[in-house]
């Protein structure tokens, strides 16, 4: 079975500051995605990783993938408020049925 | 491009109630996901459907729990009767070519 970890589960952090949250997962991945949550809304998806050494920045968040050690982070620079949400990674394997295995979330509060 | 759409938003019914769910998918994605979240953690699958077809309904409680898609565009999820663990937010999620999945904004239930 699937399993996907997070790491840290609760993050409380300065504006400015950077920080790494990090997903682990057990099994061989197809693709790896993360996902913000607001409280109260659905899920927005952030990106997409499809392969070993992909990288991907969109502002002040960058993901990056390692499929031989089979982790994922999403690094925060200069964090600001307005970051303040649930992250997500999920991932997607063919050995779980090709279905999207959720972590737990990694719950950030970014205070002035 | 409009989203996925999800009614109702909310909907609160006494146990051994029946109730259901609608999806309308982005126009053109062929795969229609239906997931449950529980309050602090991250989204479970129930049901993942390619067109009309269910591929993937291995984690859906059969005793109480059916859904459909017909015309492989909108989807319905029923629960019947309903239990008080069923309180939880479902969410309706397609997927077109890009292996991105899009979610709606989510039925949130409550089961008193």
């Amino acid at each position: 079975e699937l399993k996907v970890e997070q790491n840290p589960l609760f993050l409380s952090m300065q504006e400015g500051k950077n920080y790494t949250i990090y997903c682990n997962y057990s099994t061989t991945s197809d693709r790896l995605y993360w996902y913000r949550q607001d409280p109260g809304k659905s899920l927005e998806s952030l990106f997409v990783l499809l392969s070993n050494g992909a990288v991907k920045q969109e502002g002040r968040l960058m993901a990056s993938l390692d499929t031989k050690a089979r982790l994922s982070t999403l690094h925060i620079t200069a964090a600001v408020h307005d970051l303040s949400a649930t992250y997500f990674c999920a991932v997607d394997a063919e050995t779980s049925g090709s279905r999207l295995t959720f972590g737990e979330g990694t719950q950030l509060t970014v205070n002035p | 491009e409009a989203g996925v759409v999800q009614s109702p938003r909310y909907k609160i019914i006494e146990k051994k109630q029946p109730v259901a769910f609608w999806c309308n998918p982005i126009s053109g994605h062929n795969t229609l996901y239906w997931y449950r979240q529980n309050l602090g953690q991250g989204p479970e699958l129930l049901i993942r459907y390619e067109n009309e077809e269910a591929v993937d309904d291995s984690q859906l409680p059969k005793d109480r729990f059916s859904a459909e898609r017909l015309k492989g565009v909108d989807s319905t999820l029923k629960i019947q009767p309903a239990e008080l663990g069923d309180s939880a937010v479902y969410l309706c999620a397609s997927e077109g070519q890009t292996y991105e999945q899009y979610f709606g904004p989510g039925t949130r239930l409550t089961v008193t």
